[in-house]
């Protein structure tokens, strides 16, 4: 088993641009979560699903942050017009069932606005 | 919503030694509290957890205590080595919201 597995690892965008953040949870776990970790916020929640439907998309920046789970394998971030200030490591988790239960974190993409 | 209060930054202890982490939370709902560590330069890895129905939980050198009626709860490593240095964090959740993390707390384990 990979664990939970998140590309790229690195990503420099030009402000303005779009990023694309990949997530592959473990596979049979049905619960998937994506956190924002910086040195002055922290972990920050931004959304997660359960059996690929949103269940909470209360930390998403509302203009321009976006996340999908087309279907069981993998779910993606996406940010548009990307700002210095969304410079960040972006964690995605799985759980097998929900908040309830450990989460398995993927190493994470750090996300660098120039 | 749910806030989780991480009450020690840096916490510093000689090998051997014990080292306590604290939090609290908010949200009397809340029924799940895990701890995750993170090392330098890489993502969270669960350590432990304790849910509502029980005060007391301990694997190997670890030990989560709850007290429900505080709302509070704390990480005990006990006889700490090198190896425990890094970030702990403290969560609460309930099943139907999300997880929500504390602050973190670095913990150093000099020799």
């Amino acid at each position: 088993n990979a664990g939970v597995i998140q590309t790229p690892r690195h990503k420099v965008t030009g402000k303005g641009q779009e990023a694309t953040l990949w997530c592959e949870p473990i596979s049979g776990h049905s619960a998937v979560f994506w956190y924002r970790q910086t040195i002055v916020q922290g972990l920050e929640f931004l959304t997660y699903f359960r059996n690929q439907a949103p269940i909470d998309d209360s930390g998403m920046p509302k203009e321009r942050f976006s996340a999908q789970m087309p279907n069981q394998s993998h779910s993606t971030l996406k940010i548009q017009s990307t700002q210095p200030q969304d410079s960040a490591v972006y964690l995605c988790a799985s759980s097998p069932g929900g908040a309830n239960e450990r989460l398995f974190f993927g190493h994470g993409t750090k996300l660098s606005v120039l | 919503g749910e806030k989780v209060e991480q009450h020690e930054s840096t916490l510093s202890v000689r090998e051997g030694d014990s080292a306590v982490i604290n939090c609290t939370y908010t949200d009397t709902a809340s029924s799940y509290f895990p701890w995750y560590k993170q090392e330098a330069g890489k993502g969270l890895h669960f350590v432990i957890d304790i849910r509502s129905n029980v005060d007391r939980k301990q694997s190997q050198r670890l030990i989560v205590l709850l007290d429900k009626k505080a709302k509070r709860f704390s990480l005990h490593i006990t006889a700490t080595q090198p190896e425990d240095s890094a970030i702990y964090f403290c969560a609460a959740s309930m099943w139907t919201d999300k997880v929500v993390f504390g602050t973190g707390t670095r913990l150093q384990v000099s020799p």
